[in-house]
């Protein structure tokens, strides 16, 4: 059915270190993902996005990579940082504009 | 300048009773986007519009959930005979056409059904 998975519910990683989550997504005719990032009492603020056409994107102090043969998708963060610390989902876009997202993951930054 | 903003950022009202939870998109944005987000999960699309007119109301729940946007502008998301698995935060987002990826989010209308 239509889902958009993470492997891990929890991340917590120390500052300055770098992060990785992971996103299983079940579409296969998927063009468009996206990573969200969301704090407490606020909407998803969009980080950075891909189009399936690429394999890898940079951002400043992200990356996405995406795996079509697998259907993986990872944002990594460079150099944590305290204001990292939210929950981070994924999403895939089906049809023309329905954004499918997937559980989330909560990322802690350590002191 | 102005995101989404969204309103009332809290609604609290009793089971059976009905709501409207109001969306104003960013200025110039035709596309808009109504999710419903449960606790401790991700947002779950209900509707878009691509101006005034549902493009997709495919994710709607069921007939007591209804949205509006007269205008092409502002949109309500209407519940009628609210039950209490009616409570999560409603988020709107809107883009610049059906053609543009990017959704920008409000901050969401939390609604508790006692």
């Amino acid at each position: 059915g239509e889902s958009v998975g993470l492997h891990l519910p929890t991340l917590s990683v120390q500052e300055g270190d770098n992060s990785i989550i992971n996103c299983a997504y079940s579409n296969s005719a998927s063009d468009y993902f996206i990573w969200y990032k969301q704090e407490s009492g606020k909407g998803p603020q969009f980080i950075i996005d891909i189009r399936s056409n690429m394999d890898k994107r940079q951002g400043q102090r992200v990356t996405v990579l995406l795996n079509k043969t697998v259907k993986h998708l990872s944002l990594q963060i460079a150099a944590t940082q305290p204001g990292d610390s939210a929950v981070y989902f994924c999403a895939e876009k089906w049809g023309a504009q329905k954004l499918v997202f997937g559980q989330g993951t909560r990322l802690t930054i350590n002191p | 300048g102005a995101g989404v903003s969204q309103t009332p950022s809290n609604k609290v009202t009793e089971k059976g009773k009905y709501v409207e939870l109001r969306c104003d998109p960013i200025s110039g944005h035709t596309a808009l986007y109504w999710y419903r987000q449960s606790l401790g999960q991700g947002p779950e699309f209900l509707i878009y519009f691509q101006g005034t007119g549902a493009a997709d109301d495919s994710g709607l729940p069921n007939d007591r959930f209804f949205a509006v946007r007269p205008e092409g502008s502002v949109s309500t998301l209407k519940i009628q005979r609210t039950e209490r698995g009616d409570s999560a935060v409603y988020l709107c987002a809107s883009s610049f056409d059906e053609g543009a990826y990017e959704q920008f989010f409000g901050p969401g209308t939390r609604l508790t059904v006692l």
